[in-house]
């Protein structure tokens, strides 16, 4: 039972296009995020939302947007894809609440950009 | 100063060797996870903990939350436990996941 689903696993896509990876959760989680994985730097946050319309930069945002139009919905969106935006996307979602709290995780969008 | 670290970065060992890897975290948290990345593959939570110990297979997680660390141990390791292991904590009343760098076990015949 898939809780957050990654629209792919694997993108190829050319430079300047521009791309869109989407994340939908089924648990009505107020809280998305975006990572990239590249070597040796783990995972880092790209944006991240608290709610529906909602968005924040988080550690490196240059040269992607966001948008969450619906609440179970988060998509990260490459307006001009560069080679060095070659890399693995992850989201994740948790709800808004205190006390203990799990985390879910999509796969993973293995893009490149060539 | 990163808040989650993880310790070692790499690890290799023999098939049926005790493996134990280390998460510090510097914040107070609301819940943490273990995550397994097999080479070239998606990731996959293994346990989420906000106190004690959990157990699944061969695989054991504990947390001490005074101490702010966390522990991945896996007993009679295999070649298939080879993988990056990642600890991700929830940070309390931040609404913030982080993550630690991953270590990478390798499992040799």
């Amino acid at each position: 039972d898939v809780k957050v689903t990654q629209s792919s696993r694997y993108l190829v896509k050319r430079t300047g296009e521009k791309v869109f990876l989407e994340c939908v959760q089924d648990m009505d989680h107020e809280n998305m995020f975006w990572y990239r994985q590249d070597p040796g730097l783990g995972l880092r946050l790209i944006y991240f939302s608290y709610d529906v319309k909602m968005k924040e930069k988080g550690d490196i945002p240059e040269g992607y947007s966001v948008s969450r139009e619906k609440k179970e919905r988060f998509s990260l969106i490459l307006e001009s894809a560069s080679t060095n935006q070659t890399s693995m996307y992850l989201c994740a979602s948790f709800p808004r609440r205190t006390g203990n709290t799990e985390a879910f995780f999509g796969q993973g969008t293995r893009l490149t950009v060539v | 100063k990163n808040e989650v670290e993880q310790s070692p970065q790499n690890l290799t060992a023999q098939e049926g060797e005790f493996i134990t890897i280390n998460c510090s975290y510097s914040v107070g948290i609301s819940a943490l996870h273990w995550l397994q990345q097999h080479p070239g593959g998606g990731i996959v939570s293994l346990f989420m903990l906000s106190s004690g110990k959990k157990k699944h297979g061969r695989l054991i997680a504990t947390i001490n939350i005074q101490e702010k660390h966390s522990s991945l141990h896996i007993t009679a390791s295999h070649p298939r436990d080879s993988a990056v292991y990642i600890c991700a904590v929830i940070i309390q009343g931040a609404q913030k996941l982080v993550f630690g760098q991953g270590t990478r076990l390798t499992i040799n015949p």
